[in-house]
């Protein structure tokens, strides 16, 4: 499995800012993937992310409000652009195993926008 | 497209019942599934997974078949744990064209033991 980690843990944010969601993995990996889980709610792809590409979003997610950079094979980070409170969310991000079809999540960030 | 869909929650069951977490799919590819579970103040954690049919998940006294035929993929524990109380999402990874390694959830089932 991977170790993955997150930064911020969590922030409070006033709307029309924008936040920058860290991600870091303790190995190489080919896809990274952006999930957000809205209150009480599952989890929704946004994106993937695939280091030397740009990213594929998911319908209903556009890369002006979710623009994601993956400079190498071990980081990633999501933006949250304009926020509104209905991007109040967790934001997880999370990798697939080499060879496994497992993924593996992050601790995710919880981001709330008043 | 893909979907899962979970049986309604939340469930509450007591020390050492029965527990059962219906879960179905659809799914245009040949999918693998997975049941994740989230406890309470933590990330998502990887419970079990199947990646064909007949294959049979198992992890920490849990288990999940893939039956093909019936698109199913249920979750059952002989007797839960106060610590098994958490939330659990049956998901479906569709490995063919462009939703290659996406994981697609279901609603989520909120389990609670008592002790």
């Amino acid at each position: 499995s991977a170790v993955i980690s997150q930064k911020p843990s969590r922030d409070i944010c006033q709307r029309g800012t924008s936040l920058t969601i860290q991600c870091q993995v303790d190995s190489q990996v080919t896809m990274m993937f952006w999930y957000r889980q809205q209150p009480g709610q599952s989890l929704t792809l946004i994106a993937t992310a695939n280091q030397g590409s740009e990213a594929t979003y998911e319908s209903g997610f556009v890369i002006d409000k979710f623009p994601i950079s993956r400079p190498n094979l071990t980081f990633s980070t999501l933006t949250v652009s304009n926020m509104s409170p209905e991007d109040s969310s967790i934001y997880l991000c999370s990798v697939e195993g080499q060879g496994t079809y497992e993924q593996y999540f992050g601790p995710g960030t919880r981001l709330t926008v008043t | 497209g893909d979907s899962v869909t979970q049986m309604e929650g939340p469930v509450t069951l007591s020390e050492e019942a029965f527990l059962t977490i219906n879960c179905t799919y659809t799914a245009t590819g040949y999918p693998s599934l997975f049941w994740y579970v989230q406890y309470p103040g933590e990330g998502l954690q990887l419970l079990l997974k199947a990646t064909k049919a007949d294959d049979k998940g198992s992890n920490k006294g849990f288990e999940a078949t893939y039956r093909k035929e019936t698109t199913s993929f249920h979750l059952e524990k002989g007797s839960v744990q106060v610590s098994d109380s958490a939330v659990y999402f049956c998901a479906l990874s569709d490995r063919s064209g462009t939703s290659y390694g996406k994981l697609t959830f279901g609603q989520g089932t909120i389990l609670t033991v008592h002790p």
